[in-house]
This record gives C-alpha cells, sequence and structure tokens, in this order.
C-alpha cells in the first residue's frame, strides 16, 4: 500500500511562515490535496492539484509538489489557521491520507 | 449552494451492520465528473477513506475495507448510502459524507463535506 508521512506537529508563532511536508514515493507525480481540520469540524480543502486554492481560500496558503515531497505552506500564519493539516493522494484507485500535522501557533 | 447531511443510528452493535445515509441537496448525486465518498474518523485519529459511488453506478472502495462495504445512490431520493457489516468497536468512528471529483480512473479532492456523524459500536 502506499503511505503517505507527516510530522505529527508543528509550531509557529504569529506571523511566521509554517511548512507542513507530506512525504511518498515519487510523490510529485501525483496531485495532492490538502486539509484543514479544526477541533470539532468536517475537513475542508484548503489546496487541491498541487496548489490550486478553492475559492475562499486566502492566498497565504499556498502549496508544491515535487519529487516526493509535498508541501503546504502558510505565510503569515495566524491564530486561525491553528488546526489539524492532511495531505491526499490517489494511488491505486484509493484515497491515502497522510497522519496529520498538528499546527500550533504559539 | 451544495449541502450534505448525513444520518443513521449512532450506536451499532457489535457484529452487527452500520447503514448511514448521506442526503445531498443543491446538486444531483447523477451528475457527471463527481463521486459520492464516505471518510471516517476514530476518536483522536487520523482520516481515513471508505469508498465512493458514481451516480450511476461504478465504485471504489478501500481494500482494507473492501470485503464489508457497500456504497450505494438512491437517485429518486438524491441520497447515497453506505452499509457496513460485522462491525467491531475498531469501527466506532464519525463518519463523513462528501463529494469527490474524479475524471477517468483517477480521483481527487474531497469537497463539499457534510457535518459528520458519530458510530458508536457496543459490545
Amino acid at each position: 500500500s502506499y503511505d503517505l508521512t507527516q510530522p505529527p506537529s508543528v509550531s509557529v508563532t504569529p506571523g511566521q511562515t509554517a511548512t507542513i511536508t507530506c512525504s511518498g514515493d515519487k510523490l510529485g507525480e501525483r496531485f495532492v490535496s490538502w486539509y484543514q481540520q479544526k477541533p470539532g469540524q468536517s475537513p475542508m480543502v484548503v489546496i487541491y492539484q498541487n496548489s490550486k486554492r478553492p475559492s475562499g481560500i486566502p492566498a497565504r496558503l499556498s502549496g508544491s509538489n515535487s519529487g516526493n515531497t509535498a508541501t503546504l505552506t502558510i505565510s503569515g500564519t495566524q491564530a486561525t489557521d491553528e488546526a489539524d493539516y492532511y495531505c491526499q493522494a490517489w494511488d491505486s484507485r484509493t484515497v491515502v491520507f497522510g497522519g496529520g500535522t498538528k499546527l500550533t501557533v504559539l | 449552494q451544495v449541502q450534505l447531511q448525513e444520518s443513521g443510528p449512532g450506536l451499532v452493535k457489535s457484529s452487527e451492520t452500520l447503514s448511514l445515509t448521506c442526503s445531498v441537496s443543491g446538486v444531483a448525486v447523477t451528475g457527471s465528473s463527481y463521486y459520492w465518498a464516505w471518510v471516517r474518523q476514530s476518536p483522536g485519529k487520523g482520516l481515513e477513506w471508505i469508498g465512493n459511488v458514481y451516480g450511476t453506478g461504478g465504485n471504489y472502495y478501500n481494500p482494507s475495507l473492501k470485503s464489508r462495504v457497500t456504497i450505494s445512490v438512491d437517485m429518486s431520493k438524491n441520497q447515497f448510502s453506505l452499509d457496513l457489516t460485522s462491525v467491531t468497536a475498531a469501527d466506532t468512528a464519525v463518519y463523513y459524507c462528501a463529494r469527490q471529483y474524479c475524471s477517468g480512473d483517477d480521483c481527487y479532492r474531497l469537497f463539499d463535506w457534510g457535518q459528520g456523524t458519530l458510530v458508536t459500536v457496543s459490545s
């Protein structure tokens, strides 16, 4: 089975840049989506097709994907960005999620 | 505005079948390029995709659950459903329904999520 690996936690101070990585074999050859989930809420897609933002998602959230690593970057991190983030790809006709990263805004 | 709403029992006995329905409003479940998916999240854990169904038939299932899962569409009610057989405590989770964009044999982002429903499996 295909695995996506994320760091369990990332911490950032307000206004700084947060970087969350997602690693998988030849991940750069696949499209990656990123989801944000706040406590008690449903997940919400914030990046799809590696770098596209759905309407309503601020431009300070960006994504990239190359080689074996996809990256979600949050510039000028705000307290409202504190959440769990999951990467997702498609492999062998199956959706694969990363284990999730808890972003803490200190 | 597309909305999805899960419904079904919040408590299921071990070894029985978990059945949930997702009611869709704002778009027809038979729309092209969209599949209808189920995702679950065990308490304090990450997301697990269960599978999806195309509006006019056709499914993809998580191999780890495939032997116990059936996802189907009811076009007349604009709903889709999940049946998970032989449940155990490990199936206790919040179950979400969502719309999924697919093209050809590939599926991509999940969007328009329901609010989720907690299902507890009791012994």
